[in-house]
């Protein structure tokens, strides 16, 4: 079956370092690979979106490539800021159609000053 | 505004109680599914409704149960809640997907849910 891998957290960085969250996937043909955030309190907000090989998605600073070399789609960002603490979710779509999403088990992310 | 309304935000309860949690959307959407959140696991899907009477189980569904009725509506129900159901559940809406689409799905604001 699908499966997501995120890497362990909190990730604790401070303001304007460069973040890189580290996503590897599992799944047969090509899936779509989405990033979500979650800041506290809410609920998942779509963050990035890709459908196929070597596309980047990108949005408010983040970005993400789908490697299918790798299985990959890790989200980076140049210069994080303290609004960007939260939760981040890394998911995928399977190639077969349907809209259920797999999820990996969530990054935290704590900027600080 | 398109928006997924959950209620109630936060509820305790003790075993055994029924309870329903409500899901609403304003989008049209086809497609809703239910999720629970918890450390370590992510979200995983328990129940989803393609349309009106059309309803799935997702990798979790034990102890659950779902209806939809109605486009816009879909209730999650625990008939006896167990305190292994402690968690934080979301709810979310999309279009129904095509291959390759990448339909946003919309969450909710989240139902933390703790059984005593």
């Amino acid at each position: 079956g699908n499966s997501v891998t995120q890497m362990e957290g909190p990730v604790t960085l401070s303001e304007e370092a460069f973040l890189t969250i580290n996503c590897t996937y599992t799944a047969t043909g090509y899936p779509s690979l989405f990033w979500y955030v979650q800041y506290p309190g809410e609920g998942l907000q779509l963050l990035l979106k890709a459908t196929k090989a070597d596309d980047k998605g990108s949005n408010k600073g983040f970005e993400a490539t789908y490697r299918k070399e790798t299985t990959s789609f890790h989200l980076e960002k140049g210069s994080v800021q303290v609004s960007d603490s939260a939760v981040y979710f890394c998911a995928l779509r399977g190639a077969g159609g349907g809209n259920k999403l797999t999820f990996g088990t969530g990054t935290q992310l704590k900027v600080e000053l | 505004e398109a928006q997924v309304t959950q209620n109630p935000r936060y509820l305790i309860t003790v075993t055994g109680k029924k309870l329903t949690v409500t899901c609403s959307q304003n989008m049209n959407h086809e497609y809703m599914s239910w999720y629970r959140q918890d450390p370590g696991l992510g979200l995983r899907q328990i129940y989803y409704s393609m349309n009106v009477e059309v309803t799935d189980k997702g990798d979790v569904p034990e102890g659950y149960k779902v209806s939809r009725k109605e486009k816009r509506n879909f209730p999650l129900i625990l008939e006896s809640p167990s305190p292994n159901q402690t968690s934080l559940y979301f709810c979310a809406s999309s279009i129904l997907g095509l291959l390759q689409s990448t339909d946003t799905q919309y969450f909710g604001p989240g139902t933390r849910l703790t059984v005593l």
